[in-house]
């Protein structure tokens, strides 16, 4: 079965430093991989999708890189605020006509002033 | 709002009761997923339609679980008999595909199930 697993549970950075975080996947290579942000109480809100044949990812502050020899995806919050504080979850999609996602369990970003 | 839609956001019941919660999907959206989510770890998959066909069930879902999508809009997803290790968020996504691409999931807030 598809196993994913993401760097540490919680990580703590100072405001303005880059955050990075890691996500490892085992058995089956992804077609698509993506990350979500979760607050507490809320569903997770998409961020990037970054397909097996692309390297890196950008949008504004954020950036997803892919690498399928490693079987490793890192996501990169830059220049981070205190709002980023939030789990960020990794979740790899087979590309198959169903869909489903495969979820990490997440890691848990805080951001310090 | 657009968005993904649940309903309720909060559900208690004592164990032995069945409950039912909703889904509103993004309108244009084909397809319907519900996961379930436990504190800390990730969602995990339950089932999945495409229109009002449902083409995929995990083996988390148990035979007191049933969900359902009429006419491929809304979604309900029923659980009997509840038991304790039913309390979990359960979260719907939609999202729009065709044979060949998927796109990003859209979310619901979830529905916080509490056995007593």
């Amino acid at each position: 079965s598809q196993k994913i697993e993401q760097n540490s549970e919680a990580l703590n950075i100072q405001e303005g430093k880059t955050a990075t975080l890691t996500c490892n996947y085992t058995n089956y290579s992804p077609a698509y991989l993506q990350w979500y942000r979760q607050d507490p109480g809320r569903g997770p809100v998409f961020l990037l999708l970054i397909r097996e044949n692309e390297k890196e990812k950008r949008k504004e502050r954020l950036k997803v890189t892919f690498d399928t020899t490693l079987k490793q995806s890192l996501f990169h919050i830059t220049a981070s605020q205190p709002a980023d504080s939030a789990t960020y979850l990794c979740a790899l999609d087979r590309g198959s006509t169903l869909g489903r996602l495969y979820f990490g369990r997440g890691t848990q970003l805080t951001v310090w002033p | 709002d657009t968005g993904v839609s649940q309903d309720p956001r909060h559900k208690i019941t004592k164990r032995g009761q069945n409950v039912t919660f909703r889904c509103d999907p993004i309108s244009e959206h084909n397809r319907l997923y519900w996961y379930r989510q436990t504190l800390g770890q990730g969602p995990e998959f339950l089932t999945y339609f495409q229109n009002e066909a449902q083409l995929e069930k995990s083996r988390l879902l148990s035979d007191r679980f049933s969900a359902e999508r009429p006419k491929g809009s809304f979604s309900t997803l029923e659980i009997q008999r509840t038991e304790q290790g039913d309390s979990a968020m359960y979260l719907c996504a939609s999202s729009y595909g065709t044979a060949d691409s998927n796109q990003p999931q859209h979310f619901g807030d979830g529905t916080r199930l509490s056995i007593l």
